[in-house]
């Protein structure tokens, strides 16, 4: 079936613009969430929903971040006035809770602020 | 919160040899612990997990061990090939409860033909 897609693939935007990336989930998994790649390093969560409850934005690094999730499905994260620091890819997965915690990850979108 | 650290940062074996990835983590809540490849510009994608009721899990070339005692785990891939060749990631999460990942830094694994 089809996996985990967000997009775009790749954006490129200036300093101090807001952005929004995309992701579908797997379609059924009730989980959903959102992780950030910088170059060269590891994963770094930013932000989790799992089915109607309120989202856990714990890894969230600022308040220029946010994320919906919109009827249980697609999720947007968005970024507003963004920083150089930002640049990074994002980076989604999804996963089908009741006792299942494999995560699928997307593509990614990679972010370039310029 | 949750740490993990991953051991060696760089890992260069011969084509066939064994290679060995360690990671330790510092919450004893952590119940899953699964294991990721990613290769360059690419998603990465889970090859193995463990859970915490189990010491040892074992598919084809790959394993993984799990201490929860001393609070570390372990990749182990025998009979490298080329295509082994990409970062490999630990990671630790409570499961359930959340089930958000804090991963390790990263391995990069290179297999020399």
């Amino acid at each position: 079936g089809a996996g985990v897609s967000q997009s775009p693939s790749n954006k490129v935007t200036e300093k101090g613009k807001d952005v929004e990336l995309r992701c579908d989930p797997i379609s059924g998994h009730t989980a959903l969430y959102w992780y950030r790649q910088s170059l060269g390093q590891g994963l770094e969560f930013l932000i989790y929903f799992q089915g109607n409850s309120a989202p856990d934005k714990s890894g969230l690094p600022s308040d220029r971040f946010s994320a919906e999730r919109t009827g249980g499905s697609v999720s947007t994260l968005t970024i507003q006035r963004t920083q150089q620091e930002d640049s990074a890819v994002y980076l989604c997965a999804s996963s089908f809770q009741a006792g299942r915690y494999e995560q699928y990850f997307g593509p990614g979108t990679r972010l370039t602020v310029t | 919160g949750e740490n993990v650290e991953q051991h060696p940062s760089t890992l260069s074996v011969q084509e066939g040899d064994s290679a060995v990835i360690k990671c330790t983590y510092s919450d004893s809540a952590s119940n899953y612990f699964p294991w990721y490849k990613q290769e360059l510009g690419k998603r990465p994608q889970l090859i193995i997990d463990i859970r915490s009721n189990v010491g040892e899990k074992k598919d084809q070339r790959i394993a993984v061990t799990l201490n929860k005692t001393a609070k570390h785990f372990s990749l182990h891939i025998t009979e490298t090939q080329p295509e082994d060749s990409a970062v490999y990631f630990c990671a630790a999460s409570r499961g359930n409860a959340g089930n958000m990942l804090t991963f390790g830094g990263g391995t990069r694994l290179m297999v020399k033909p």
